[in-house]
């Protein structure tokens, strides 16, 4: 199971925290990712981290901006989001990999509005 | 960056029939690193196909995919009510991974 929070309403140019708690596997086996989508829109690959955090990527979007990482010994997954702009609006889900996006979570809404 | 391209955008089809989705990708997608996802309104996807062809486990045997290379293939031989979503592919076959627009199956 991953359950998201930290999500809510920050200003542009805010920062926002996200956070992933998961259970029920070992969390340090496993490749770990954000997926986001925006309202009304497809889904956006956002950011994948390795099992030890020695392999990270992003999309181009939101690189230098956003940052993601874990801690193996807390079971979680953090996604720290800097310098946010309108465009950053969406739920962000956390999903583990295994050859595909094969547990999600419920998601967690970010809305980026003066 | 490999763009996905899901055709048709929306499919109109009613209970027991076959619906056949498209998913092409401007580039070879390497290893047929591509799954199919099934999305519900106000519920995360969920994985219904990896590798192309390989069906995940607890997805029903309605469901399967096929193709290779840049071209690819969700059918549902039979859709059921549950069955109305949108479906989206993706591949991590390459960096950045991405998601194809996304096709609706909608009741007729």
């Amino acid at each position: 199971q991953l359950v998201e929070s930290g999500g809510g309403l920050v200003l542009p140019g805010g920062s926002l925290r996200l956070s992933c708690a998961a259970s029920g596997f070992t969390f340090s086996s496993y490749w770990m990712t954000w997926v986001r989508q925006a309202p009304g829109k497809g889904l956006e690959w956002v950011a994948n981290i390795h099992q030890e955090g020695s392999e990270i990527r992003y999309v181009d979007s939101v690189k230098g901006r956003f940052t993601i990482s874990r801690d193996n010994a807390k079971n979680s997954l953090y996604l720290q989001m800097n310098s946010l702009r309108a465009e950053d609006t969406a739920v962000y889900y956390c999903a583990r990999w295994s050859w595909a996006m094969d547990v999600w979570g419920q998601g967690t809404t970010v809305t980026v509005s003066s | 960056e490999i763009v996905l391209t899901q055709s048709p955008g929306t499919l109109s089809l009613s209970p027991g029939e076959r619906a056949t989705l498209s998913c092409r990708a401007s580039q070879n997608i390497r290893n047929n690193y591509l799954a199919w996802y099934q999305q519900k309104p106000g519920q995360a996807p969920r994985v219904l196909i990896c590798d192309a062809s390989s069906r995940v486990t607890g997805i029903p045997d309605r469901f399967s995919g096929s193709g290779s290379g840049t071209d690819f293939t969700l059918t549902i031989s039979r859709l059921e009510p549950e069955d109305f979503a949108v479906y989206y592919c993706q591949q991590s076959g390459s960096s950045p991974w991405t998601f194809g627009q996304g096709t609706k199956v909608e009741i007729k």
